[in-house]
């Protein structure tokens, strides 16, 4: 079992372009959160989805920024027209069940996206 | 709402002593609790999670307990050792299913 894979590990925009985050979670495991850690501060929930759905985006910017969980397929977290602001370590974690379950939570080794 | 606090916010010790890592959360409605541990620059690796029936959790050096009633959670580490340097998250999942982190102790073993 690989765990939870995501890639890019590092990822460097220009100012307007489009970034692509992607998340492969482990095998059996059909939920997915997506979080974002800015420079010296603590992880900060994005959104949570389930395949095919959004179940919670609350955590997430209403513009520019984007998520799917598609049947076939990693979870893609999208960034359009990214700012120097969005410059962060993005962190995705999978479980086989909700938190509320039995089973915490993987996480990922991060996508750390500089905006240039 | 979900608040989760750690102290202390950084901590340096010699090695060899034994430590305590504190976190308290403010709903004790929590399913569980999990201590991860991050090193600089890298993703997550989970310690230990601990189920909101049982009181504490072994792996190794590390022992967590919880006190859902006070709304606490130590992580204790035996015999430190200047690899466990690091910073250690707390994590509870809150009623939303949103897990909701501390901001970390950062802790620096010296050798």
């Amino acid at each position: 079992n690989a765990g939870v894979m995501q890639n890019p590990r590092h990822l460097v925009r220009r100012r307007g372009q489009e970034a692509r985050l992607r998340c492969s979670p482990m095998k059996g495991h059909s939920h997915v959160y997506w979080y974002r850690q800015l420079p010296e501060e603590g992880l900060k929930f994005m959104v949570y989805l389930q395949k095919e759905n959004i179940i919670d985006e609350s955590g997430m910017p209403k513009e520019r920024f984007s998520a799917e969980f598609p049947k076939e397929g990693p979870s893609i977290l999208r960034i359009q027209q990214v700012v120097r602001g969005d410059s962060a370590a993005y962190f995705c974690a999978s479980s086989p069940t909700s938190g509320t379950g039995a089973y915490g939570y993987t996480f990922g080794s991060g996508t750390r996206l500089t905006v240039v | 709402k979900q608040e989760v606090t750690q102290i202390p916010a950084a901590l340096s010790v010699p090695e060899g002593e034994n430590l305590v890592l504190n976190c308290s959360f403010t709903d004790s409605a929590i399913y569980n609790l999990q201590w991860f541990r991050q090193d600089p620059g890298k993703g997550l690796t989970s310690l230990l999670l601990i189920q909101s029936s049982q009181r504490e959790q072994t792996s190794g050096r590390l022992n967590a307990s919880l006190d859902k009633s006070s709304g606490r959670s130590t992580l204790y580490i035996a015999a430190s050792q200047p690899g466990d340097s690091a910073t250690y998250l707390c994590a509870v999942p809150n009623r939303d299913d949103k897990i909701i982190f501390g901001k970390g102790t950062r802790l620096h073993i010296l050798p």
